[in-house]
């Protein structure tokens, strides 16, 4: 397996429900990140984490929780959305926190997320 | 406050026809720039940047843009479009120096036309 993997690539949820989106990286890089593509929005960051530590927390409902029990795996635990929550949530990866001239973040393929 | 204004939310062209995909930016300092692609069911993908040094950047699948510091821009060009060139394309900018944060444009879907 190479680069950034997100599972699920589609995940269908009710308000009530809870769940968890999952990302794991190969490429050896120790800062990860959880972007939301909404239609007609710009890339929206959410959560950074380097070296395994939440280093921003962009202003996100605390029902977006994320955890990165190491640094190679990261993930988002979801619990009462609302339907504007739904959107492409898309995991990112690089060597370093943006740091350098060099530095370029690496994405998965993202999770289509529908709240319904 | 940067921002990032990609002209044109969607653009279509013939194959072999020439691509151009606008991006200004508003910075009060010179800032790095970034062309990402993301494909259809695709995450995102680094085409080219620009950091310093020479303002004409060349990019992977024969993509390349420029840094007019006096226009604010940083237009994507690619002399002859292809059928796999269709995607969606995104600006994005960050600060020099120690500020991390990339603001990204709002992305421009290009169609390339048999």
């Amino acid at each position: 397996e190479t680069g950034v993997t997100q599972t699920p690539r589609h995940l269908v949820m009710g308000m009530t429900n809870k769940k968890s989106l999952k990302c794991e990286q190969h490429l050896g890089h120790n800062a990860m990140y959880w972007y939301k593509q909404s239609a007609k929005k710009p890339l929206e960051l959410m959560f950074v984490y380097s070296l395994e530590e939440r280093v921003e927390n962009n202003s996100v409902p605390s029902r977006f929780s994320p955890e990165c029990p190491n640094s190679s795996h990261l993930f988002l635990h979801l619990h009462t959305l609302q339907p504007e929550d739904s959107a492409l949530y898309l995991c990112a990866s690089s060597q370093g926190y943006l740091k350098g001239l060099n530095t370029e973040a690496f994405f998965g393929q993202g999770t289509r997320l529908t709240v319904v | 406050a940067q921002s990032v204004t990609q002209l044109g939310s969607h653009v279509s062209v013939s194959e072999g026809a020439l691509v151009l995909l606008r991006c200004n930016y508003s910075s009060s300092v010179p800032p790095y720039l970034f062309w990402y692609v993301q494909y259809p069911n695709q995450g995102l993908q680094l085409l080219l940047k620009y950091t310093t040094g020479a303002t004409l950047v060349k990019g992977i699948n024969g993509f390349e843009a420029e840094f007019k510091k006096s226009e604010t821009s940083f237009h994507l060009t690619k002399p002859s479009a292809h059928m796999s060139d269709a995607a969606e394309y995104f600006c994005a900018v960050r600060k020099a120096g120690n500020n991390r944060k990339l603001i990204w444009g709002l992305g421009t879907s290009l169609a390339v036309n048999p």
